[in-house]
């Protein structure tokens, strides 16, 4: 099973700044990563896709990046709709497909 | 679009079986994709299920397996979960999603919460 691994687990961010999250696999994944965003009482959406690709309607300060073992969601300035609790997802290797244990996005 | 609705009982007593139906509507099942469930506990995370392709072939979550059984029905657009000898453990949000092989989840259904309790 592929164990993924996000940090922090809670981040502080004023409206405006950038974001960074990290995501770590236990094995190389390529970039079969997708990563969601879940605001509260809500269902999680897609954010990206092949650890890159934004899915069709996210604004462009999303980004992501990496590849193998190591990736970073960025958010470029934070909006006050963004504060959230973000997931990361591989599907490179399944079953089982496997999630990260999540980062909340919270107002400093 | 495409659409996805869970459905099924709230509340379920401990040792009984949760069953979920999940209805597809924009799509039809048949054509391509895998379609699966995740739950999350409250305050926790996202755990992936199982999940069935469109012509039935199925995979489970190793820690789940014994106690899984996903089915497809074709003819309503939808399909369904079967999770045996509940506990207090089981108790979570349930999603049913929309997913291709080597694919993220791109569609997922509002999620409908299950209780175990007696």
């Amino acid at each position: 099973e592929v164990v993924m691994t996000q940090s922090p687990a809670t981040l502080s961010v004023s409206p405006g700044e950038r974001a960074t999250l990290s995501c770590r696999a236990s094995q190389s994944i390529s970039t079969n990563l997708a990563w969601y965003q879940q605001k509260p009482g809500q269902a999680p959406s897609l954010l990206i896709y092949g650890a890159s690709t934004r899915a069709t309607g996210i604004p462009a300060r999303f980004s992501g990046s990496g590849s193998g073992t190591e990736f970073t969601l960025t958010i470029s300035s934070l909006q006050s709709e963004d504060f959230a609790v973000y997931y990361c997802q591989q599907y490179n290797n399944w079953p089982p497909l496997t999630f990260g244990g999540g980062t909340k996005v919270e107002i400093k | 679009q495409v659409q996805l609705q869970e459905s099924g009982p709230g509340l379920v007593q401990p040792s009984e079986t949760l069953s979920l139906t999940c209805v597809v509507s924009g799509y039809s099942i048949s054509n391509d994709y895998y379609w699966g469930w995740i739950r999350q506990p409250p305050g926790e995370g996202l755990e992936w299920i199982g999940s069935i392709s469109h012509s039935g072939s199925t995979y489970y979550n190793p820690s789940l397996k014994s106690r899984v059984t996903n089915s497809i029905d074709t003819s309503k657009n939808q399909f369904s979960l079967k999770l045996t000898s509940v506990t207090a453990a089981d108790t979570a949000v349930y999603y049913c999603v929309r997913h291709l092989s080597w694919g993220a989840c791109d569609i997922w259904g509002q999620g409908t919460m299950v209780t175990v309790s007696s």
